[in-house]
């Protein structure tokens, strides 16, 4: 079993639509990261979070410690925001991260 | 700046063939990865050094080998190439840190892309 589950694992959307990906932990953590990758391109980070909430242009992302649970959300999506979006977690104790599998989204112009 | 630059970026070779991966962050990260993407995009942890030192490794084959010259500096070399050994290799970099204390981003460079023929 994963220490991180994400859903869905593909998303298709049509251009404006509002998207939401959720991320679920089973470990007590230091940090949350969300990351982005376009196909073919090289990863990004596009959060850290360790409490509450944090708004980056048209992304949203927000965590519950007491529940273990994370979740990213897209206002008004673009095409170009087509990629695969990965959860992170660095746990409390060593230097590792756990991975979730990945959310493909596509978005539909 | 590249934060996280790894070379090269794409790697054509025959099995049997010996190969290397160079990473190097200029970031003054203390602790350096090495992850393994899969066709399914899932990113699995080989190695991991703090220091130059190893402080994770995983169930890899001995054909895998991580030098750490210096902290911003993390090589993987691989002898035997194998068929299965075909992905893309993705260094990384971030604070390593103690019990409780969020000690900053996760840097990724861009990926190398290893076929083996």
């Amino acid at each position: 079993k994963n220490e991180v589950e994400q859903s869905p694992q593909n998303l298709t959307a049509q251009e404006g639509e509002f998207i939401t990906i959720n991320c679920s932990y089973s470990v007590g953590i230091s940090a949350l990261h969300w990351l982005q990758q376009h196909p073919g391109g090289g990863i990004v980070s596009l959060f850290m979070l360790s409490s509450g909430k944090k708004k980056h242009g048209r992304l949203i992302a927000t965590i519950n410690i007491q529940e273990k649970h994370s979740s990213l959300h897209i206002t008004a999506s673009h095409p170009r925001d087509s990629a695969v979006y990965i959860c992170a977690v660095r746990p409390y104790t060593g230097n590792q991260f756990y991975f979730g599998t990945g959310t493909s989204l596509t978005v539909i112009p | 700046d590249t934060a996280v630059s790894q070379t090269p970026k794409y790697l054509v070779t025959q099995m049997g063939n010996d190969k290397s991966i160079k990473c190097e962050q200029n970031l003054g990260h203390d602790t350096m990865y090495w992850y393994k993407q899969d066709s399914k995009k899932f990113l699995k942890i080989m190695f991991s050094y703090n220091n130059k030192e190893l402080i994770i490794n995983e169930t890899v084959p001995n054909r895998f080998s991580p030098k750490s010259p210096d902290k911003a500096h993390l090589n993987l070399h691989i002898n035997s190439l194998e068929l299965g050994d075909s992905a893309v290799y993705f260094c990384a970099s971030s604070h390593g840190g103690q019990g409780g204390r969020n000690t900053g981003e996760l840097f990724f460079g861009e990926g190398s892309r290893l076929t083996v023929l």
